[in-house]
Parts: structure tokens; sequence; C-alpha cells
């Protein structure tokens, strides 16, 4: 199956700085790699995601990036504000259209 | 568009009821939807893949007859705890597939389970 790795587990950031996070997958055949956000007591929300023929998208402050070849991934915040204090999870879909997710990084943004 | 509800949003039961938890997708059909559970400060883990009109599909370590997961139409899919006990307590998650490629997974708001 697949296993991602995701760092660090936690990230203090001061508000309007930039946060990155980084995963790792293990699986070469994966090819759709989404992020979400998880907020205390709700369910998780996808706020970006990419495709394996890509190897960049961005949405407004948010963006990810994908290199095959090493097999990681990463968020990157840009510009942030206390509101994106939350616990980002890093996923890789693998056989049957499951996912595999990270451990989750808590993000603080420090006003 | 995409939204996914899960009732009831939290509850409490004795040890050795039975609790169902439904998942709906709102405003689109989906074929497959995902059940999981997420302990306290820790990751989703997978326990099932639930296909319409089929008999779900367990990960290892998941007991099916404790975790009976029904997936009657294209907008619902339930799962049910049987005789629960405090060691089932947990945050219980679905998702359910979304869009052209069937990748995409939107998850619902969850479902708090506390066990006595």
């Amino acid at each position: 199956g697949e296993n991602v790795e995701q760092h660090p587990s936690t990230l203090s950031v001061q508000e309007g700085d930039s946060a990155v996070i980084k995963c790792t997958y293990s699986d070469s055949a994966s090819n759709y790699f989404p992020w979400y956000k998880q907020e205390l007591g709700k369910g998780p929300q996808l706020i970006i995601d990419i495709r394996s023929n890509v190897g960049e998208k961005k949405d407004q402050r948010i963006a990810v990036t994908l290199n095959k070849t090493a097999k990681h991934f990463s968020l990157h915040i840009t510009e942030t504000q206390p509101e994106d204090s939350a616990v980002y999870f890093c996923a890789a879909a693998y056989g049957n259209n499951r996912l595999a997710f990270g451990k989750g990084n808590q993000v603080v943004v420090i006003p | 568009g995409a939204v996914v509800s899960q009732h009831p949003s939290w509850v409490i039961c004795k040890s050795g009821t039975s609790v169902k938890i439904e998942c709906r997708s709102l405003d689109f059909q989906a074929t497959t939807m995902f059940w999981y559970r997420q302990f306290p400060k820790q990751s989703l883990m997978l326990m099932a893949t639930s296909n319409e009109g089929s008999k779900a599909t367990y990960e290892q370590g998941v007991e099916k007859d404790k975790f009976l997961i029904n997936h009657a139409s294209l907008t619902l899919s339930t799962l049910t705890v049987t005789s629960a006990h405090p060691e089932d307590s947990s945050f219980y998650i679905c998702s359910a597939n979304e869009g052209s490629y069937q990748e995409t997974q939107y998850f619902g708001p969850g479902t708090r389970l506390l066990v006595l």
C-alpha cells in the first residue's frame, strides 16, 4: 500500500509570513495528491489538490508543488492569517481511489 | 457544491448498544463513500470503502461484523457500530467521491461517538 510521511508535525509562523509543509510518498503509481485543512471538531476540508501531470498549482494564497521523481509534494501558504491556524493533512491516492493520509501538521499563526 | 452531511453530529450511548451513523451526499451522486475513524490528535484511518449496491470492502484489522456498512443509494451510506464498547469511542467521518476523476473525496463534518 501507500505510505505518506508529513513534516514538520508542528509549525508556528508570524502572521503575514509563509508556511510550507512537506510530504513524501512511497508508491510511484500514485497520481493524485490532495491537501485537507481540519479545524478542531470538524471534518477535513479539501483546500487544493494536484495530479501528476502538472508540477505546480496555485489558488490565491495557497499553492502545491509536486516532484514525481523525488516522490514529494509540498503545500505553500503565503501571507498567513490567524484563520489559517488548523491541522493540515496531505494525502496520496492509491488502489480503488483510496487515500493514504499523512499524520497531520498543526499550523499556528501568531498574530 | 460537493456537500456531505452526517447525522448525528454527536452521540452518547451505553456499552452494549448499537449506534447508526448516516452519511449523505447532498448535491451530487456518489458511487463510492468511505468511512474513517480518527482518534484525538491522530490522522484519519480508513475503515472501509462503500460502493452503492454492493458489499463494503473493509481494511485489514477492521471487524466487518462490528462495523456494519450499508450503501443503499447513490446519496446515502450508513455505518452501524454494533454492541459498542468504550474503546469504540472516536470521531467517525465519512467521505464521498465526486467528479469525473472519481478520486476527489469530500468529507462530512464527522460524528463524535462516546460509549459509556
